[in-house]
């Protein structure tokens, strides 16, 4: 089975440190990507990747930066965290060819606290 | 531009009673669309998909939706609910095989005994 392994289940941080959430698959995907979900607003796109070194933003990537410098390894970036970046965290991954398989797999989350 | 609107944030239901999950979408080309569901404290994982093929799609745990072209619809449904069946569940869509996935806000069903 794909797994995608995220680092921490919970986090809880104060208001200006840095924060780093890593994820890792083991299934030799090209495409990583971040989503935080929240109450009412369900899945948000953060940032997604294509390859290694390479990153899109998605749609709400302000406050955040990602790394990906291994195939299988992406993480997410919170410069000075804040409250209002108190949320479940979710990594996926997916294969680039759409053909070959269209779905993504998710990781367990991760929540974060900012205090 | 693509988005997805799931009605409603809770869907209660009794054992054994007919599951119905609403589902429009909005795509300017042919879209992909998919469900996933998220059981409490896990991540999402892919119940069923359309991608242009039978517009009839079957997936796990006995769910199946319909994609309505005229009705911009994907709603997901299962003839009898099971109490393992309460969880969150999300639809997706994607215009197109190179855009990414855009999800709704998704629906919690609760299954009474």
């Amino acid at each position: 089975d794909v797994k995608v392994t995220q680092s921490s289940r919970y986090l809880v941080k104060r208001t200006g440190e840095k924060v780093f959430l890593e994820c890792v698959q083991d299934m030799d995907h090209e495409n990583m990507f971040w989503y935080r979900q929240d109450p009412g607003l369900g899945l948000r796109l953060i940032y997604f990747s294509y390859d290694v070194k390479m990153k899109e933003k998605g749609d709400i990537p302000e406050g955040y930066s990602v790394s990906r410098e291994k195939k299988e390894r992406f993480s997410l970036i919170l410069e000075s965290a804040s409250t209002n970046q108190t949320s479940m965290y979710l990594c996926a991954s997916s294969y680039r060819e759409f053909g070959r398989d269209e779905k993504l797999f998710f990781g367990s989350g991760t929540q974060l606290s900012v205090l | 531009a693509q988005s997805v609107t799931q009605l409603g944030s809770h869907v209660s239901v009794s054992e054994g009673a007919l599951v119905l999950l609403r589902c429009n979408y909005s795509s300017s080309v042919p879209p992909y669309l998919f469900w996933y569901v998220q059981y409490p404290n896990q991540g999402l994982q892919l119940l069923l998909k359309y991608t242009s093929a039978a517009t009839l799609v079957k997936g796990i745990n006995g769910f199946e939706a319909e994609f309505k072209k005229s009705e911009t619809s994907f709603h997901l449904t299962k003839p009898s609910a099971h109490m393992s069946d309460a969880a969150e569940y999300f639809c997706a869509v994607r215009s197109g095989a190179n855009s990414k996935l855009t999800f709704g806000k998704g629906i919690t069903l609760s299954v009474r005994p």
